[in-house]
C-alpha cells in the first residue's frame, strides 16, 4: 500500500535553530499538508499546499515556517528559529483530492521534534 | 478551538462486545467526518468516514452513525479485537466559503483498551 515517507523520524535541536522536516507523498496525490500534535494535546492542522502554494494556514503557522516543494517529489515544512513550544510531533498528510474528493487522507509516521 | 470534541478520554471494553466511540461538533459547516485510529509513535490511520448527506457507513466491523441534528456522530466496532487497543481520532472537514482544501478539525481521541 502506498505511503508517506517522514524524515528523520526524531529530530533535536537547538533552540534558535533552523530545522527542516521532510517528506515525500504519494506520488499521485496533488494535495499536502502538515499538522503537528504537542504532547497530550490534539493533532492541529498547520498548512495545506497545492498546485505549488499554500492554500490554507493556521494561526500557527506564522512567519517562522515555510513549506516548498522543491522538485516532484518532496515536501518539506521549515522553521527558521525554533522555539521551545515548538516540540511536538509533525504529521505530513496528502489526499488525492481536496474539499469535493471524500476519502481518507493518508498520513505519514511523524517526526519528532524536539527543542532544547 | 473546541469545534470536534471527544469528551471521553478513554473507553476499556471486553474482547467480542461493542465499542462505541463518540464524538460531538459545534459547526454547520462541516460537511465531511473521519475516524482515524492511532498507535505510539506512528502516524493516524484513516478507519472510516462519512459525508454530511448520510447518517450510516458501514465497512466491515466499523460503522460510523451521524445525527446532523444533535452535531454528533459515533464509531461501533462490532466484534472487538484486542488489535482495536489505540487512540481514536474523530476529524472533520468544513467548506468555508464555498471553497475548503481540504483541512481537519481533530477531536482530543479517546484511548480504547480492548481486554482479552
Amino acid at each position: 500500500e502506498p505511503e508517506v515517507t517522514q524524515t528523520p523520524s526524531h529530530q533535536v535541536t537547538q533552540m534558535g535553530q533552523e530545522v527542516i522536516l521532510r517528506c515525500v507523498p504519494i506520488s499521485n496525490h496533488l494535495y499536502f499538508y502538515w499538522y503537528r500534535q504537542i504532547l497530550g494535546q490534539k493533532v492541529e492542522f498547520l498548512v495545506s499546499f497545492y498546485n505549488n502554494e499554500i492554500s490554507e494556514k493556521s494561526e500557527i503557522f506564522d512567519d517562522q515556517f515555510s513549506v516548498e516543494r522543491p522538485d516532484g517529489s518532496n515536501f518539506t515544512l521549515k522553521i527558521r528559529s525554533t522555539k521551545l513550544e515548538d516540540s511536538a510531533m509533525y504529521f505530513c498528510a496528502s489526499s488525492e483530492g481536496g474539499a469535493w474528493f471524500n476519502y481518507g487522507y493518508t498520513f505519514g509516521s511523524g517526526t519528532r521534534l524536539t527543542v532544547v | 478551538d473546541q469545534q470536534v470534541k471527544q469528551n471521553s478520554p478513554s473507553l476499556s471494553v471486553q474482547e467480542g462486545r461493542i465499542s462505541i466511540l463518540n464524538c460531538d461538533y459545534t459547526n454547520s459547516m462541516f460537511d465531511y467526518f473521519l475516524w482515524y485510529k492511532k498507535y505510539p509513535a506512528e502516524g493516524p490511520t484513516f478507519l472510516i468516514s462519512i459525508s454530511s448527506i448520510k447518517d450510516k457507513n458501514e465497512d466491515g466491523r466499523f460503522t460510523v452513525f451521524l445525527n446532523k441534528s444533535a452535531k454528533h456522530l459515533s464509531l461501533h466496532i462490532v466484534p472487538s479485537q484486542p488489535g482495536d487497543s489505540a487512540v481514536y481520532f474523530c476529524a472533520a472537514r468544513a467548506i468555508t466559503g464555498g471553497t475548503s482544501y481540504g483541512k481537519l478539525t481533530f477531536g482530543q481521541g479517546t484511548i480504547l483498551t480492548v481486554h482479552p
